[in-house]
């Protein structure tokens, strides 16, 4: 079975500075997706980046991207300039890709983002 | 708002009485998936929809719970005789599998229904 860790419980940082939350993630599978989901303080959440397995360039989005690692099945998101927006519970998460499955995610515990002015 | 909507936000039952959720999803999109989420944790897979099938329910899902879709847009997930262990948020989500043997990308997640059962 898939699992996906996060091992930061909490992680703060100073507005306008750069953080990096971890995840690394158990799978013998060989193509799968990977997310970083942000859920802020009204609890919806929102997909911040996608990474598909078989793309070896890291993806990123605006402030945010990720570092792929997938031999050592690691999958790390960096959030540059900070905003107070920011402060949030991040989600890792993992999907498989294989055809006729259902395709439901499984998520790390979190890592809860303090964004300090 | 296009979005995936949820009803109610909250809810406070009595144990041993029975709760209803509902979920709408994006409305072009077939497949649905509940997921709960306790305190601290991530949300974890219940069950899943393509359509008005419901093609998987995880082990999580005890015979108390039972989840509908009947005409494939909406769905809802009844607990019976709430016992205080099903305090949790229920998230509803949403993708689009786009044809036999192709996969869905990224689900887009309601706000949820927190439950607290007293």
């Amino acid at each position: 079975a898939q699992t996906v860790t996060q091992s930061q419980p909490e992680m703060s940082v100073q507005e306008a500075e750069t953080v990096t939350l971890s995840c690394t993630y158990d799978t013998s599978e060989s193509d799968y997706y990977l997310f970083w989901y942000k859920q802020p303080p009204s609890r919806q959440m929102i997909l911040v980046i996608r990474q598909e397995a078989y793309k070896q360039q890291n993806a990123t989005e605006n402030r945010f991207s990720v570092n792929f690692q997938k031999a050592a099945k690691s999958f790390s998101l960096k959030i540059s300039d900070s905003q107070l927006g920011d402060a949030a519970m991040y989600f890792c998460a993992y999907r498989s890709a294989r055809l006729y499955d259902n395709n439901d995610m499984r998520f790390g515990a979190g890592t809860r983002l303090t964004v300090k002015p | 708002d296009t979005g995936v909507s949820q009803d109610p936000r909250h809810k406070i039952t009595k144990r041993g009485q029975n709760v209803t959720f509902r979920c709408d999803p994006i409305s072009e999109h077939n497949r649905l998936y509940w997921y709960r989420q306790t305190l601290g944790q991530g949300p974890e897979f219940l069950t899943y929809f393509q359509n008005e099938a419901q093609l998987e329910k995880s082990r999580l899902l005890s015979d108390r719970f039972s989840a509908e879709r009947p005409k494939g847009s909406f769905s809802t997930l009844e607990i019976q005789r709430t016992e205080q262990g099903d305090s949790a948020m229920y998230l509803c989500a949403s993708s689009l599998a786009l044809g036999p043997g192709r996969t869905a990308y990224e689900q887009y997640f309601g706000p949820g229904t927190r439950l607290t059962v007293t």
